[in-house]
């Protein structure tokens, strides 16, 4: 099946640095990918929908100066959680759909970071 | 405003039973509602989706039951097995199909007692 991967599976900065997280589509392209939060215990929030090519849609509420995504390729996205703080902590997980039509919504199994 | 509400939030059942949660929708547009299973620090796997031109679909001992005048669709877990034990997730979207972003249901804690 569709594999989605996320690198680094954690990490933890110090606060006023950023960290990049990457989102790869392993076996098939992806024209399309999302980013989600999740905090503990929590459901997994929207943040910003990357499509390869073209400026990232953000969601309501989140800034798109702190949390930077480049969609350059049909199988990498990356988000870059610019000047961390302590509130930044969390599970950041990212989802691709092949690219034709219909497909099903592959996750990969996250990132979770924390900012000290 | 939440689109998309699930009940329970926490559930515990008997190895054996029959788990089941409900999830309610708000938009008349959506027109795809998938289920996902999560393990602690994991992704979301796809466990079963649903279209709205269909009242229940099957996959093993997974079934999604759609009620699209009463906006709801639940599912249910036959037998369920300790192994189930997880936190599971309602979604929907909108658009040409499963096209459109996915919007979550608040997530309920399954606990299958052995």
């Amino acid at each position: 099946g569709a594999v989605v991967s996320q690198h680094p599976s954690r990490v933890i900065c110090k606060s006023g640095t950023s960290v990049k997280i990457e989102c790869r589509s392993l076996d098939f392209q992806a024209t399309t990918m999302f980013w989600y939060r999740q905090f503990p215990k929590q459901s997994l929030m929207l943040m910003a929908t990357s499509n390869e090519g073209s400026k990232a849609t953000y969601e309501q509420g989140v800034e798109k100066d702190k949390f930077l995504i480049n969609h350059a390729s049909l199988t990498l996205s990356t988000l870059t959680v610019t000047s961390a703080h302590p509130e930044d902590s969390s599970f950041y997980i990212c989802s691709a759909r092949e690219t034709p039509r219909g497909s099903p919504l592959h996750f990969g199994n996250g990132t979770r970071l924390t900012v000290t | 405003q939440q689109q998309v509400k699930q009940s329970p939030q926490s559930l515990i059942v008997q190895k054996g039973g029959i788990s089941i949660i409900n999830c309610a929708y708000e938009n008349t547009a959506f027109d795809y509602f998938p289920w996902y299973q999560q393990f602690p620090g994991k992704g979301p796997a796809l466990l079963i989706a649903i279209r709205p031109d269909v009242s229940e679909k099957k996959e093993g001992r997974f079934t999604i039951s759609f009620n699209k005048s009463a906006k709801q669709f639940s599912l249910h877990i036959m037998d369920s097995q300790p192994g189930d034990s997880a936190t599971y997730f309602c979604a929907a979207s909108k658009g040409s199909g499963n096209t459109g972003k996915l919007i979550f249901g608040q997530g309920t804690t399954l606990q299958v007692k052995p």
